[in-house]
C-alpha cells in the first residue's frame, strides 16, 4: 500500500530565501508525482506534474525532481515571496489516476 | 478554457439525513472525475473515481456512494449521514488517468 510522507510539516522562512520541500513514497511503482498548493479553506492548485519517466519539471520559480529508485521527490522554490505562503501537497499517481497524498508542508514566508 | 464547479460551498446537516453534492465540469469532454475528502487532521483521501458515464470505482468502503449520470456531472451521495462524514469534499477532473488533476473549490460539510 502506497504511503506518502512530507517533511517538514511546517516551515517558516524570511522573504527571498530559497527553500526545498521534501516528499517520500513507499511504492516506487508510481505513474507520476504531482505537486499542489492549497490556500486556507480553498481547493488545490496544480503546480507541477512529473511523469514516472521524467526526472524533473520546472515552472517559473518552481522546480520539482523525482527519483523513483529512492522514493523521493523535492520541490524547490527560488526567491520565496509572502504570496508563496500556503500548504504544499505532493501526491503519487496510480494507473487509474488515483492519487495518494501526503499530509502537506505548511509554508510561511515572512516579509 | 475548462472550469469545475461544486455546490453547495458549505453544508450543515443533522446525523441521519441524506446528502447530495454535485460537481460539474465545463469546457472538456469525457474527463476522468474524482471525489476526495479532507478530514480534520488527515490527508486528502480518494473516495471515488470515474472514467466514463455510469462507471464508478470506489477506493474505500464507506457510507457514501457516487454516480455519473452525464459525461461532465459527478454526484456524491449518502442515504444517512454519520458524524464521521464531516469534512472538506473536493471534486477533480483530468483529461486522462495520468494527466494533471484540476480541483474544484470544495464543499465543506459539517454533520451535527
Amino acid at each position: 500500500k502506497q504511503e506518502v510522507t512530507q517533511i517538514p510539516a511546517a516551515l517558516s522562512v524570511p522573504e527571498g530565501e530559497n527553500l526545498v520541500l521534501n516528499c517520500s513514497f513507499t511504492d516506487s511503482a508510481i505513474y507520476n508525482l504531482q505537486w499542489f498548493r492549497q490556500d486556507p479553506g480553498k481547493g488545490l492548485t496544480s503546480l507541477l506534474l512529473i511523469q514516472s519517466s521524467q526526472r524533473e519539471q520546472t515552472s517559473g520559480r518552481l522546480n520539482a525532481s523525482l527519483d523513483k529508485s529512492s522514493g523521493r521527490s523535492t520541490l524547490y522554490i527560488a526567491a520565496s515571496q509572502p504570496g508563496d505562503s500556503a500548504t504544499y501537497l505532493c501526491a503519487g499517481g496510480g494507473s487509474q489516476g488515483n492519487l495518494i497524498f501526503g499530509k502537506g508542508t505548511k509554508l510561511s514566508v515572512k516579509p | 478554457s475548462q472550469t469545475i464547479h461544486q455546490w453547495p460551498a458549505t453544508l450543515v446537516q443533522p446525523v441521519g439525513s441524506p446528502l447530495s453534492l454535485e460537481c460539474t465540469v465545463e469546457g472538456t469532454s469525457n474527463p476522468n472525475l474524482y471525489w476526495y475528502r479532507q478530514a480534520a487532521g488527515r490527508g486528502l483521501q480518494l473516495l471515488f473515481y470515474s472514467v466514463g458515464i455510469g462507471q464508478i470505482s470506489s477506493e474505500v468502503p464507506q457510507n457514501l456512494s457516487a454516480s455519473r449520470p452525464q459525461d461532465r456531472q459527478f454526484i456524491l451521495s449518502s442515504k444517512k449521514l454519520l458524524l464521521s462524514d464531516s469534512g472538506f469534499y473536493l471534486c477533480a477532473w483530468s483529461k486522462g488517468p495520468r494527466q494533471t488533476q484540476y480541483f474544484g473549490p470544495g464543499t465543506r460539510l459539517l454533520v451535527l
